[in-house]
């Protein structure tokens, strides 16, 4: 069963400094996987998709990798801003299924 | 344009009623997800829909969980003598072309059963 974790669960950072958020899941045999973020009391906002050949997607100030055979990927944000402060998941495509796997989340607070 | 719309935002209800959940994908999306967002859990499997094709019903928690999409576009989640453990959010989203894009949420249902 595909398991997917967040650490860490919470993260407070002064503006402007460049942060990683890490994901890890147990089985690499996944289609794809994406990052998300979620602000309170709305739904989620898709950041970046990487396809499991891929080994980092970019858009904008956001960085995403992949390491398929370890089960682990990154965010990157770089020149953190406090309209970033949000709840970041990611979530894997899992191989044989249309359903996607979340993590817990982690919840950043980026402080002025 | 428009995106994923979900309604009612939030419903309270006593245990034992039914209730209906709303979403309306984005137009031209041909797949459809349902996820439950608990306090203190992770997003949820409800269902899938694609095309015409059968729906993916395996994270329906029990029998008394159901949906449907109309004509490919709009679909209800219906929860039938609803419980308190189904105090949660129900999240909406479809994408262009299933796993192969990005999902897009709708602002959820908050579920209340009292």
């Amino acid at each position: 069963k595909q398991e997917v974790t967040q650490i860490p669960a919470a993260l407070s950072v002064p503006e402007g400094e460049n942060l990683v958020l890490n994901c890890s899941f147990t089985d690499s045999a996944i289609y794809n996987l994406q990052w998300f973020r979620q602000d309170p009391g709305k739904g989620l906002t898709s950041l970046l998709l990487i396809q499991s050949s891929q080994r980092e997607q970019t858009s904008g100030r956001l960085n995403a990798s992949l390491d398929k055979s370890s089960g682990r990927s990154t965010l990157y944000i770089a020149a953190s801003q406090p309209g970033d402060s949000a709840t970041y998941l990611c979530a894997v495509n899992i191989q044989g299924a249309q359903k996607l796997v979340f993590g817990q989340g982690t919840r950043l607070t980026i402080n002025p | 344009g428009a995106g994923v719309s979900q309604s009612p935002s939030n419903k309270v209800t006593e245990k034992g009623k039914d209730v209906e959940l709303r979403c309306d994908p984005i137009s031209g999306h041909t797949a459809l997800y349902w996820y439950r967002q608990s306090l203190g859990q992770g997003l949820e499997f409800l269902i899938y829909f694609q095309g015409n094709s059968a729906p993916d019903k395996s994270g329906l928690p029990s029998d008394r969980f159901s949906a449907e999409r109309t004509g490919g576009s709009v679909s209800t989640l219906t929860i039938q003598r609803t419980q308190q453990e189904d105090s949660a959010v129900y999240l909406c989203a479809s994408s262009l072309q299933g796993r192969n894009s990005p999902l897009h949420f709708g602002n959820g249902t908050r579920l209340t059963v009292t």
